[in-house]
């Protein structure tokens, strides 16, 4: 069956650069969602889009900014890196916001 | 503030022991509660999930108890394997609000060993 695409699944960035990160959900899911997940942490959630449209937010940094396409691929872009920025960054999709299924996860190391 | 309370940290099992975990929640308005398994460098993956009309739920080797009155909810890992090592989170929903759009609220995580 197909899962959640994420990519890069690994991306290396200098302080105050940018990085773009790529999520393909499950075909026919209608929402997105973006976590990040620090070391030893859980996932915490970002933002999410439903049917392309902006759905929530949660803490999410003013630098960072996402869409949904109308593909209903999302890209979440991080401006201005920081080194506490560095973590692992996962997708999940789902279907009538239902039950969540996450991608392998694209891990951003800042230097 | 942490909606979701897990617990233990951290758990050493011995294999073929049964390896437990529970969380607690704050927002009665939940009513979705999966159990997400995530090894190392790899997303979480949904292992089992209950919804609040029922009081219990088996999946093969893994059963979620559920208590609505404490709110509380519980993962039993039975006859617990070196493969079942990982970490597990709990996690929280309300999807019958409409309170699907920002996801799932989960629990610090339980990291599990099982000793062979």
């Amino acid at each position: 069956a197909a899962g959640v695409i994420q990519s890069p699944r690994h991306l290396i960035k200098e302080k105050r650069e940018t990085a773009t990160l790529k999520c393909y959900p499950i075909p026919r899911h209608d929402t997105v969602y973006w976590y990040q997940q620090g070391p030893g942490q859980d996932p915490q959630f970002l933002i999410s889009f439903y049917e392309k449209m902006q759905s929530d937010k949660g803490s999410i940094p003013d630098r960072f900014s996402a869409q949904q396409f109308s593909d209903y691929h999302s890209e979440l872009n991080m401006s201005s890196l920081e080194l506490g920025d560095s973590a692992l960054y996962f997708c999940a999709s789902s279907l009538d916001r239902g039950e969540l299924f996450f991608g392998e996860g694209s891990r951003l190391t800042v230097l | 503030q942490q909606q979701v309370k897990q617990s233990p940290q951290s758990l050493i099992v011995q294999k073929g022991g049964i390896s437990i975990i529970n969380c607690a929640y704050e927002n009665t308005a939940f009513d979705y509660f999966p159990w997400y398994q995530q090894f190392p460098g790899k997303g979480p993956a949904l292992l089992i999930a209950i919804r609040p009309d029922v009081s219990e739920k088996k999946e093969g080797r893994f059963t979620i108890s559920f208590n609505k009155s404490a709110k509380q909810f519980s993962l039993h890992i039975m006859d617990s394997q070196p493969g079942d090592s990982a970490t597990y989170f709990c996690a929280a929903n309300a999807l019958s609000s409409g309170g699907g759009a920002d996801g799932l609220t989960f629990g610090k995580g339980t990291h599990l060993i099982i000793q062979p």
